[in-house]
């Protein structure tokens, strides 16, 4: 199986700050990669797909980067509505395997 | 609307059945492979089954191996998979995702306990 590890497991930053998300995968994914946020009690949400396209109705602040093991999913500029936990996953073959997670705070 | 509507989830003892469907529209869904992704209670996100566009191929996590059965008919739009065997490590939320990941379900809770 693929492993998929993300750093940090927990950040905390002010709003405005750029923030950045790795997620490294054990072997080659190609580009399939997506980026979820996850707000407590909620459905996860797609952010980024294919590495780096953003999916329709997905703030502007949101982008993703990478190719092959390595991948990043940066926010421009913090807002509080994006206070949550953010997921990298791939879908490049089975099974499917996520990240564990970065619980994003803000201060 | 293109949605993804899961039902069936709820409270069941260790080693009972379950079956769960997920009701899909606005698409075509007999174009795509479907799958289920489950997370339990305060942890991450855990793919668990996939089933290809005629339904003839079926794969699943070594967790639910032998247990779960995913099967789908595609007159109906409909997605389901049989839960059986199930133990108090299968509580969770389903939920179903469609190929390419970019439509999921609400979920539905199932609840594995005496």
């Amino acid at each position: 199986d693929i492993q998929m590890t993300q750093s940090p497991s927990t950040l905390s930053a002010s709003v405005g700050d750029r923030v950045t998300i790795t997620c490294r995968a054990s072997e080659s994914i190609n580009r399939w990669l997506a980026w979820y946020q996850q707000r407590a009690g909620k459905v996860p949400k797609l952010l980024i797909y294919k590495a780096s396209s953003l999916q329709s109705g997905v703030p502007s602040r949101f982008s993703g980067s990478g190719s092959g093991t390595e991948f990043t999913l940066t926010i421009s500029s913090l807002q509080p509505d994006d206070s949550a936990t953010y997921y990298c996953q791939q879908y490049y073959t089975y099974p499917w395997t996520f990240g564990q997670g970065t619980k994003v705070e803000i201060k | 609307e293109v949605q993804l509507v899961e039902s069936g989830g709820g409270l069941v003892q260790p080693g009972g059945s379950l079956r769960l469907s997920c009701a899909a529209s606005g698409f075509t869904f007999s174009s795509y492979a479907m799958n289920w992704v489950r997370q339990a209670p305060g942890k991450g996100l855990e793919w668990v089954s996939s089933i290809d566009e005629s339904g003839e191929i079926r794969t699943y996590a070594d967790s639910v191996r032998g247990r779960f059965t995913v099967s789908r008919d595609n007159s109906k739009n409909t997605l389901y998979v049989q839960l059986n065997s199930l133990r108090a490590e299968d509580t969770a939320i389903y939920y179903c995702v469609k190929q390419y990941v970019d439509l999921w379900g609400q979920g539905t809770l199932v609840t594995v306990s005496s």
